[in-house]
Protein backbone atom coordinates (compact mmCIF):
# COMPACT_ATOMS: atom_id res chain seq x y z
CA UNK A 1 0.00 0.00 0.00
CA UNK A 2 0.91 3.61 -0.81
CA UNK A 3 0.36 5.00 2.79
CA UNK A 4 -1.55 8.07 3.34
CA UNK A 5 -0.66 10.86 0.22
CA UNK A 6 -0.75 14.46 0.80
CA UNK A 7 -0.71 16.99 -1.97
CA UNK A 8 1.16 19.42 -2.41
CA UNK A 9 4.20 18.63 0.09
CA UNK A 10 5.10 22.36 0.31
CA UNK A 11 2.88 24.93 -0.41
CA UNK A 12 4.24 28.94 -0.33
CA UNK A 13 1.13 31.54 -0.57
CA UNK A 14 0.57 35.33 -0.14
CA UNK A 15 -1.86 36.70 2.39
CA UNK A 16 -5.33 36.65 1.44
CA UNK A 17 -5.15 33.67 -1.48
CA UNK A 18 -7.50 30.61 -0.90
CA UNK A 19 -5.23 27.21 0.07
CA UNK A 20 -6.15 23.95 -0.76
CA UNK A 21 -4.47 20.81 0.99
CA UNK A 22 -5.24 17.37 -0.61
CA UNK A 23 -5.01 13.63 1.38
CA UNK A 24 -6.18 10.51 0.14
CA UNK A 25 -6.47 8.03 2.55
CA UNK A 26 -5.03 4.17 2.77
CA UNK A 27 -7.68 2.83 0.60
CA UNK A 28 -10.22 0.62 3.45
CA UNK A 29 -9.95 3.15 6.36
CA UNK A 30 -12.79 4.54 7.53
CA UNK A 31 -11.37 7.38 9.63
CA UNK A 32 -9.59 10.40 8.15
CA UNK A 33 -7.86 13.03 10.22
CA UNK A 34 -7.17 16.19 9.79
CA UNK A 35 -3.99 17.71 12.11
CA UNK A 36 -1.76 20.44 12.28
CA UNK A 37 1.79 21.52 13.79
CA UNK A 38 2.84 24.16 14.87
CA UNK A 39 5.70 25.64 17.06
CA UNK A 40 3.10 27.20 19.14
CA UNK A 41 0.47 24.65 19.84
CA UNK A 42 1.83 21.53 18.71
CA UNK A 43 0.03 18.73 17.29
CA UNK A 44 -3.80 19.15 17.31
CA UNK A 45 -6.57 17.85 15.91
CA UNK A 46 -8.75 20.09 13.10
CA UNK A 47 -11.37 17.85 12.61
CA UNK A 48 -12.17 14.10 11.44
CA UNK A 49 -14.25 12.17 9.26
CA UNK A 50 -15.79 8.71 9.55
CA UNK A 51 -17.13 7.20 6.25
CA UNK A 52 -17.25 10.95 4.89
CA UNK A 53 -19.06 11.75 7.31
CA UNK A 54 -17.67 14.83 9.34
CA UNK A 55 -17.63 13.89 12.98
CA UNK A 56 -15.55 16.61 15.19
CA UNK A 57 -14.59 19.51 13.87
CA UNK A 58 -14.58 21.15 17.22
CA UNK A 59 -10.45 22.17 16.33
CA UNK A 60 -10.83 24.02 13.36
CA UNK A 61 -9.85 27.55 14.03
CA UNK A 62 -12.39 29.57 12.64
CA UNK A 63 -14.56 30.14 9.25
CA UNK A 64 -12.04 30.47 7.31
CA UNK A 65 -10.97 26.58 7.47
CA UNK A 66 -13.04 23.96 5.83
CA UNK A 67 -12.77 20.25 4.93
CA UNK A 68 -14.37 18.17 3.03
CA UNK A 69 -14.53 14.39 2.05
CA UNK A 70 -16.89 14.05 -0.89
CA UNK A 71 -15.89 9.96 -1.65
CA UNK A 72 -13.77 7.71 0.53
CA UNK A 73 -10.43 8.05 -1.10
CA UNK A 74 -10.52 11.91 -0.78
CA UNK A 75 -10.52 14.91 1.35
CA UNK A 76 -9.45 18.78 1.13
CA UNK A 77 -8.73 20.98 3.60
CA UNK A 78 -9.51 24.91 2.47
CA UNK A 79 -8.10 28.10 4.09
CA UNK A 80 -9.85 31.32 2.61
CA UNK A 81 -8.38 33.37 2.81
CA UNK A 82 -5.37 32.53 4.23
CA UNK A 83 -2.99 34.15 6.66
CA UNK A 84 0.50 34.32 8.09
CA UNK A 85 -0.29 32.56 11.54
CA UNK A 86 -2.19 29.67 9.47
CA UNK A 87 1.43 28.69 8.56
CA UNK A 88 2.06 25.40 9.63
CA UNK A 89 2.97 21.74 8.64
CA UNK A 90 -0.80 19.87 7.88
CA UNK A 91 -1.07 16.11 8.23
CA UNK A 92 -3.67 13.42 7.17
CA UNK A 93 -4.31 10.53 9.45
CA UNK A 94 -6.60 7.58 8.21
CA UNK A 95 -7.38 4.38 10.47
CA UNK A 96 -9.69 1.50 9.90
CA UNK A 97 -12.46 0.02 11.61
CA UNK A 98 -11.68 -2.98 13.08
CA UNK A 99 -14.13 -5.70 14.67
CA UNK A 100 -13.28 -7.73 17.81
CA UNK A 101 -12.70 -6.10 21.53
CA UNK A 102 -10.77 -3.66 22.09
CA UNK A 103 -8.61 -3.43 19.13
CA UNK A 104 -5.67 -0.72 19.50
CA UNK A 105 -5.91 1.04 16.31
CA UNK A 106 -2.82 3.50 15.47
CA UNK A 107 -3.39 6.30 13.13
CA UNK A 108 -1.08 6.35 9.99
CA UNK A 109 -0.21 9.59 8.97
CA UNK A 110 0.64 11.56 5.79
CA UNK A 111 3.77 13.12 4.93
CA UNK A 112 2.16 16.30 5.50
CA UNK A 113 1.88 19.74 4.05
CA UNK A 114 4.54 22.80 4.66
CA UNK A 115 2.41 25.96 4.26
CA UNK A 116 3.89 28.99 4.43
CA UNK A 117 1.60 32.44 4.18
CA UNK A 118 3.62 35.21 3.64
CA UNK B 1 -9.95 17.05 28.92
CA UNK B 2 -6.40 14.14 28.65
CA UNK B 3 -3.20 15.80 28.56
CA UNK B 4 0.04 14.40 27.75
CA UNK B 5 3.24 15.81 28.83
CA UNK B 6 6.35 15.78 28.27
CA UNK B 7 8.98 17.09 30.36
CA UNK B 8 12.20 16.93 28.58
CA UNK B 9 12.21 18.46 25.66
CA UNK B 10 16.08 17.46 24.79
CA UNK B 11 17.56 14.15 25.13
CA UNK B 12 21.29 13.43 24.43
CA UNK B 13 22.50 9.71 23.94
CA UNK B 14 25.57 8.15 23.08
CA UNK B 15 25.27 5.38 20.00
CA UNK B 16 24.73 1.95 21.30
CA UNK B 17 24.07 3.22 24.75
CA UNK B 18 20.15 3.39 25.96
CA UNK B 19 17.98 6.22 26.57
CA UNK B 20 14.49 6.62 28.47
CA UNK B 21 12.16 9.24 27.02
CA UNK B 22 9.82 10.18 30.02
CA UNK B 23 6.09 10.85 29.42
CA UNK B 24 2.87 11.23 31.62
CA UNK B 25 -0.79 11.75 31.08
CA UNK B 26 -4.03 12.62 33.01
CA UNK B 27 -7.03 10.87 32.55
CA UNK B 28 -10.22 10.02 34.42
CA UNK B 29 -11.01 7.23 31.93
CA UNK B 30 -10.12 3.43 32.78
CA UNK B 31 -9.46 2.06 29.32
CA UNK B 32 -7.71 4.17 26.76
CA UNK B 33 -4.38 3.76 24.34
CA UNK B 34 -1.04 4.71 24.41
CA UNK B 35 1.14 5.28 21.47
CA UNK B 36 4.90 6.75 20.80
CA UNK B 37 5.48 8.30 17.10
CA UNK B 38 8.69 9.35 15.75
CA UNK B 39 9.52 12.12 13.19
CA UNK B 40 12.53 12.33 11.66
CA UNK B 41 13.61 15.85 9.82
CA UNK B 42 11.96 14.40 7.41
CA UNK B 43 8.43 15.38 9.33
CA UNK B 44 6.96 12.25 8.46
CA UNK B 45 4.97 10.79 11.78
CA UNK B 46 6.08 6.88 12.07
CA UNK B 47 4.60 5.02 14.93
CA UNK B 48 6.83 3.64 16.75
CA UNK B 49 5.18 1.72 19.52
CA UNK B 50 1.50 1.01 20.95
CA UNK B 51 0.00 0.16 24.38
CA UNK B 52 -3.35 -0.52 25.86
CA UNK B 53 -4.26 0.39 29.37
CA UNK B 54 -6.07 -3.13 29.77
CA UNK B 55 -2.96 -4.64 29.25
CA UNK B 56 -0.41 -5.28 32.17
CA UNK B 57 2.99 -6.64 30.24
CA UNK B 58 4.60 -3.48 28.62
CA UNK B 59 5.23 -3.27 25.09
CA UNK B 60 7.92 -4.28 23.01
CA UNK B 61 9.00 -3.75 19.38
CA UNK B 62 12.64 -4.80 18.76
CA UNK B 63 15.22 -2.05 20.73
CA UNK B 64 11.76 -0.05 21.73
CA UNK B 65 10.28 -1.13 24.53
CA UNK B 66 8.06 0.80 27.54
CA UNK B 67 7.46 1.21 31.01
CA UNK B 68 3.59 1.47 31.25
CA UNK B 69 2.90 2.54 35.39
CA UNK B 70 -0.70 2.83 35.15
CA UNK B 71 -1.34 4.11 38.85
CA UNK B 72 1.26 6.59 37.98
CA UNK B 73 -0.02 7.38 34.79
CA UNK B 74 3.56 7.06 33.37
CA UNK B 75 4.81 5.46 29.93
CA UNK B 76 7.99 6.06 29.11
CA UNK B 77 9.40 4.80 26.20
CA UNK B 78 13.24 3.33 26.30
CA UNK B 79 15.59 2.60 23.57
CA UNK B 80 18.31 0.16 23.55
CA UNK B 81 21.11 0.21 21.38
CA UNK B 82 20.65 3.72 20.26
CA UNK B 83 21.26 3.90 16.34
CA UNK B 84 21.84 7.15 14.27
CA UNK B 85 19.14 6.94 12.81
CA UNK B 86 16.93 7.05 16.08
CA UNK B 87 17.61 10.72 15.98
CA UNK B 88 14.31 12.59 15.66
CA UNK B 89 11.39 14.17 17.89
CA UNK B 90 9.60 11.34 19.57
CA UNK B 91 5.61 12.08 20.47
CA UNK B 92 3.65 10.51 22.84
CA UNK B 93 0.23 10.68 22.39
CA UNK B 94 -2.98 9.39 24.36
CA UNK B 95 -6.37 8.07 22.58
CA UNK B 96 -9.04 7.53 24.66
CA UNK B 97 -11.23 3.68 23.97
CA UNK B 98 -14.20 5.30 23.42
CA UNK B 99 -15.63 4.37 20.04
CA UNK B 100 -13.51 2.79 17.44
CA UNK B 101 -11.48 5.96 16.83
CA UNK B 102 -11.17 9.18 18.03
CA UNK B 103 -8.35 11.75 18.22
CA UNK B 104 -4.59 11.81 19.72
CA UNK B 105 -3.68 14.15 21.93
CA UNK B 106 0.54 14.45 21.88
CA UNK B 107 2.77 16.08 24.14
CA UNK B 108 4.90 18.40 23.26
CA UNK B 109 7.60 16.50 22.21
CA UNK B 110 11.22 15.35 23.01
CA UNK B 111 14.00 15.51 20.61
CA UNK B 112 16.40 12.84 20.54
CA UNK B 113 19.82 13.89 19.30
CA UNK B 114 21.92 10.76 19.14
CA UNK B 115 26.21 11.29 19.14
CA UNK B 116 28.92 9.08 18.05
Amino acid sequence: DAGVIQSPRHEVTEMGQEVTLRCKPISGHDYLFWYRQTMMRGLELLIYFNNNVPIDDSGMPEDRFSAKMPNASFSTLKIQPSEPRDSAVYFCASTPWVAGPKPVIPQYFGPGTRLLVL
Amino acid sequence: AQTVTQSQPEMSVQEAETVTLSCTYDTSESDYYLFWYKQPPSRQMILVIRQEAYKQQNATENRFSVNFQKAAKSFSLKISDSQLGDAAMYFCAYRSSTGTASKLTFGTGTRLQVTL
